[in-house]
């Protein structure tokens, strides 16, 4: 079974570049098949879908943040990364990184505990 | 990418049924799975699909479409059904997701 887990600073200032990786373990990010996802969730909030990359396309971005996303793999490290740049107390939150099957689309079937970066100065 | 629309509250008596449901434009569609969500777990998949549901889940999880609503039935409710529920899908152009807000389901 795939394990995932973020990583990242827990504190951000505005205007700064919030970044995080997902560390991907039991699993291969260079396996066929799968979209690796990153999702967030404001406080007290429900889940937004922030955007994913898969092994032989993407990445593909929520369109109110094309312009600050960046979702990257890192193969030889196992590593699912997000750099969401110029962050405002907007981008508070709890991040997780996510594995869809391609197979069976919209069913995660491996989450992230999460991790909660506060954008503060 | 149109999000979907959650009620953010329902309550069931216990034993009894309740609907949750999840709208949006995509879903005349695209189908929505729903996520069983309580605090410190991952979330649990509970119906995906036409209204199928993974082995383990309770077949009194139920699910259903019509045109752009998506629904999650629980007949006959437990306690342990006490948790946050929530629709998961594409949107319109299929390559992107939408997330429902979240039904916080309270059983009295």
């Amino acid at each position: 079974q795939v394990l995932l887990q973020e990583s990242g600073p827990r504190l951000v200032k505005p205007s700064q570049t919030l970044s995080l990786t997902c560390n991907v373990s039991g699993g291969s990010l260079s396996s066929g098949g799968y979209y690796w996802m990153w999702i967030r969730q404001h406080p007290g909030k429900g889940l937004e879908w922030l955007g994913y990359i898969y092994y032989s396309g993407g990445p593909y971005y929520r369109p109110s943040l094309e312009s600050r996303i960046t979702i990257s793999t890192d193969m030889s490290r196992s590593q699912l990364s997000l750099h969401l740049t110029s962050v405002t107390a907007a981008d508070t939150g709890i991040y997780y990184c996510a594995r869809e099957s391609i197979a069976a689309p919209a069913m995660f079937d491996s989450w992230g505990q999460g991790t909660l970066v506060t954008v503060s100065s | 990418s149109s999000e979907l629309t959650q009620d953010p509250s329902v309550s069931v008596a216990l034993g009894q049924t309740v609907r949750i449901t999840c709208r949006g434009d995509s879903l005349t569609s695209y189908y929505a799975t729903w996520y069983q969500w309580k605090p410190g777990r991952a979330p649990v998949l509970v119906i995906f699909g036409k209204g199928s549901r993974p082995s383990g889940i309770p077949d009194r999880f139920s699910g259903s479409s019509t045109g752009n609503t998506a629904s999650l039935t629980i007949s006959g409710a437990q306690a342990e059904d006490e948790a946050d529920y929530f629709c998961y899908s594409r949107d319109t152009s299929g390559d992107l997701r939408v997330f429902g807000g979240g039904t916080k389901l309270t059983v009295l």
